[in-house]
C-alpha cells in the first residue's frame, strides 16, 4: 500500500504571495492532519480534516487554510506568506479521527519565503 | 491550553536503556502517543497508551500514569540507529511535544 505523499516536496516563494500544497492520504484513511515543523517550535498543529470536515484547528491565523476533497485527498493554503512560515509542513493521515488512531506522516514540503 | 513537556536532549551508549519523559497538561485528554523522527525524515508512529500502565513493543516500552498527567518512553538496547528526535503527543488535542533528541554514542 502506498505510503502519503506530499507535494511539492520543495518549495520557494517571496513574502506576500501564496502557496497551495498537496496531499495524498493512504488509501482508506479519511483523516488528514497538517503540522507545522520549525527547529524552535517543534510540530505544531494546523488543522485536521475528517469526511471532508474540518474536526479541529490549532493555533494559526486565518492565512492558513485547508480543505478536503471527497477522495480524502487535502490541501492546505498560504495567503499573504511571511519570512516566518518558512517551515516544514507535514501532512499525517489515519483510518479515524480520535485517539487511538495512528498518525501517518508524509516526507513533508519544504516551504522557504525569502 | 494544551501543553507538553519533555527533555530536550538524551545521550545515551549502546546497549544502555534510557527513559524520556513526557509530562502533560490538556484540557481533553483522551491518550498519549510517541514517535520517532530520524533528520531529514518524517515521524514515524512507536506507542500509544490509551490507559494507565506499560506498553511493550520490541525493545521500545511506553507508560502512561493519567493521575500524574505523566508518561514515558523506554529504550532497552540501544542502538545507533535509535539516534532520532522523539515525541510525545496528545491525540485527543492532537498537540505534540517539543520533542527530545536522543544520540546514542557507541
Amino acid at each position: 500500500k502506498a505510503g502519503v505523499t506530499q507535494t511539492p516536496r520543495y518549495l520557494i516563494k517571496t513574502r506576500g504571495q501564496q502557496v497551495t500544497l498537496s496531499c495524498s492520504p493512504i488509501s482508506g484513511h479519511r483523516s488528514v492532519s497538517w503540522y507545522q515543523q520549525t527547529p524552535g517550535q517543534g510540530l505544531q498543529f494546523l488543522f485536521e480534516y475528517f469526511s471532508e470536515t474540518q474536526r479541529n484547528k490549532g493555533n494559526f491565523p486565518g492565512r492558513f487554510s485547508g480543505r478536503q476533497f471527497s477522495n480524502s485527498r487535502s490541501e492546505m493554503n498560504v495567503s499573504t506568506l511571511e519570512l516566518g512560515d518558512s517551515a516544514l509542513y507535514l501532512c499525517a493521515s489515519s483510518l479515524g479521527t480520535g485517539t487511538s488512531y495512528e498518525q501517518y506522516f508524509g516526507p513533508g514540503t519544504r516551504l522557504t519565503v525569502t | 491550553g494544551q501543553s507538553l513537556e519533555q527533555p530536550s536532549e538524551v545521550t545515551a551508549v549502546e546497549g544502555a536503556i534510557v527513559q524520556i519523559n513526557c509530562t502533560y497538561q490538556t484540557s481533553g485528554f483522551y491518550g498519549l502517543s510517541w514517535y520517532q523522527q530520524h533528520d531529514g525524515g518524517a515521524p514515524t508512529f512507536l506507542s500509544y497508551n490509551g490507559l494507565d500502565g506499560l506498553e511493550e513493543t520490541g525493545r521500545f516500552s511506553s507508560f502512561l500514569s493519567r493521575s500524574d498527567s505523566y508518561g514515558y518512553l523506554l529504550l532497552q538496547e540501544l542502538q545507533m540507529k535509535d539516534s532520532a528526535s522523539y515525541f510525545c503527543a496528545v491525540e485527543g488535542q492532537l498537540t505534540f511535544g517539543s520533542g527530545t533528541q536522543l544520540t546514542v554514542l557507541p
